[in-house]
């Protein structure tokens, strides 16, 4: 299975901060990664598909990046609405697998 | 607007057995392959099973495989998981996904196996 490793784990900002958070696979995956945002109490949301391709709806402050085995989730200068919980997916092979999150906290 | 619905969660006991439902609506249910993803209280995402656009193909994870059974009804655009010999590690708010990647999803059911 390929293991997916988000870090750091938690991460304190604040308001207008701008935050890069990572997540790496196990083996090399090419591009198949994907982003999503969970905010409490709410179904996951797609921000980023395919490492870098943005969403319709998803703010442009959002951007990923990277490939084969290192990805990055960028967000430019951290809105209030931002503090959530930030998880990466691969569907490069099966069984598809999510890192274990990283929480955007308020310093 | 896309939406998912899920629906037939609850309380079961150890052993048992519930089927979930997702009605899809706002797209063309029939051209997309659908996805289960679960999520343990207090813990992260975790890929249940996927079934293709047709139904012709089905994946998933090892430790619901032989129990749990994804299937589709094209004409009713709904997306189903039977769930069979449940056991307490499958207690989860499951969602359903349009997509392996999930590009929308349901609002989410909660499954609590105990006795």
């Amino acid at each position: 299975d390929i293991v997916l490793t988000q870090s750091p784990a938690t991460l304190s900002v604040t308001p207008g901060e701008s935050v890069s958070l990572s997540c790496r696979a196990s083996q090399g995956i090419s591009t198949s990664i994907h982003w999503y945002q969970q905010k409490s109490n709410e179904s996951p949301r797609l921000l980023i598909k395919y490492a870098s391709q943005s969403i319709s709806g998803i703010p442009s402050r959002f951007s990923g990046s990277g490939s084969g085995t290192d990805f990055t989730l960028s967000i430019n200068r951290v809105e209030s609405e931002d503090f959530s919980v930030y998880y990466c997916q691969q569907s490069y092979s099966l069984p598809l697998t999510f890192g274990s999150g990283t929480k955007l906290e308020i310093k | 607007e896309v939406q998912l619905v899920e629906s037939g969660g609850g309380l079961v006991q150890p052993g048992r057995s519930m089927k979930l439902s997702c009605a899809a609506s706002g797209f063309t249910f029939s051209n997309y392959g659908m996805a289960w993803v679960r999520q343990a209280p207090t813990k992260g995402l975790e890929w249940v099973a996927t079934i293709s656009y047709d139904g012709s193909s089905t994946y998933y994870r090892d430790s619901v495989k032989g129990r749990f059974t994804i299937s589709r009804d094209n004409a009713k655009s709904t997306l189903y998981l039977q769930m069979n010999s449940l056991r307490s590690e499958d207690t989860a708010t499951y969602y359903c996904t349009r997509r392996d990647w999930g590009d929308y999803w349901g609002q989410g059911v909660m499954v609590t196996v105990s006795s």
